[in-house]
């Protein structure tokens, strides 16, 4: 069974650039969450989906966006890029929204590179 | 006080020793937790799960202080492949697949 993929994994953009990222949940699951990981940092928490629709927004600006497409899958979104926005940008995926008990399975993310 | 507090390290030890990493959180009502490992530019994968006063996998073993709001994991015998960095991982409020991470704590397992 295919896990939490995630596309590209690998790109340079220039700053004010916009980047599209991707990520198709494991089969079933309903749930999309994004993180960005700065090195030497844990992941922090940007946003989640949950049946097309956004359940929760971290502290991001809104240079950043994301939506959750019919089929489940994902795309974050930035506009502007800051050099500050090199991260790794991980997508998890879930089966609902509930507490505890709810597993959560991590993509093994996209490297971006503003240069 | 930060949601998630963690000792960075690196915490360097040797082959067969027991470590012991500590995490904080401010958020009085949570109620699970958990401890990711996270390999070298990999992504986070799940270790334990805690949500009462304690969890054990094998050499793994997970305590929850609720008073002194701590969560602990042990790691006994250890081996080469335990070095990664330990992320203690607590549910924001509202449930799902929100999370709030610690920096995460390094582990060098030597010879």
């Amino acid at each position: 069974d295919a896990g939490v993929t995630q596309s590209p994994t690998h790109l340079i953009k220039t700053r004010g650039q916009h980047v599209t990222l991707r990520c198709s949940p494991i089969s079933g699951h309903k749930s999309v969450s994004w993180y960005q990981q700065v090195l030497g940092q844990g992941p922090q928490f940007i946003f989640q989906y949950y049946e097309k629709e956004e359940r929760g927004r971290g502290n991001f600006p809104d240079r950043f966006s994301a939506r959750q497409f019919p089929n489940y899958s994902s795309e974050l979104n930035v506009n502007a890029l800051l050099l500050g926005d090199s991260a790794l940008y991980l997508c998890a995926s879930s089966l609902m929204t509930a507490s505890s008990g709810n597993t959560i399975y991590f993509g093994e993310g996209s490297w971006l590179t503003v240069v | 006080r930060k949601e998630v507090e963690q000792d960075p390290g690196p915490f360097n030890v040797p082959e067969g020793a027991t470590v012991a990493f500590n995490c904080t959180y401010s958020n009085s009502a949570s109620q699970s937790f958990f401890w990711y490992r996270q390999d070298c530019r990999k992504e986070p994968k799940l270790l334990m799960s805690v949500y009462s006063s304690g969890n054990e996998d094998g050499r793994f073993t997970a305590q929850l202080n609720r008073a002194s709001q701590y969560i602990s994991l042990l790691i006994r015998d250890s081996k080469l492949s335990d070095s990664a960095t330990y992320l203690c991982v607590v549910p924001i409020t509202g449930g799902g697949n929100k999370l709030t991470f610690g920096t995460g704590t390094q582990l060098k397992v030597e010879l």
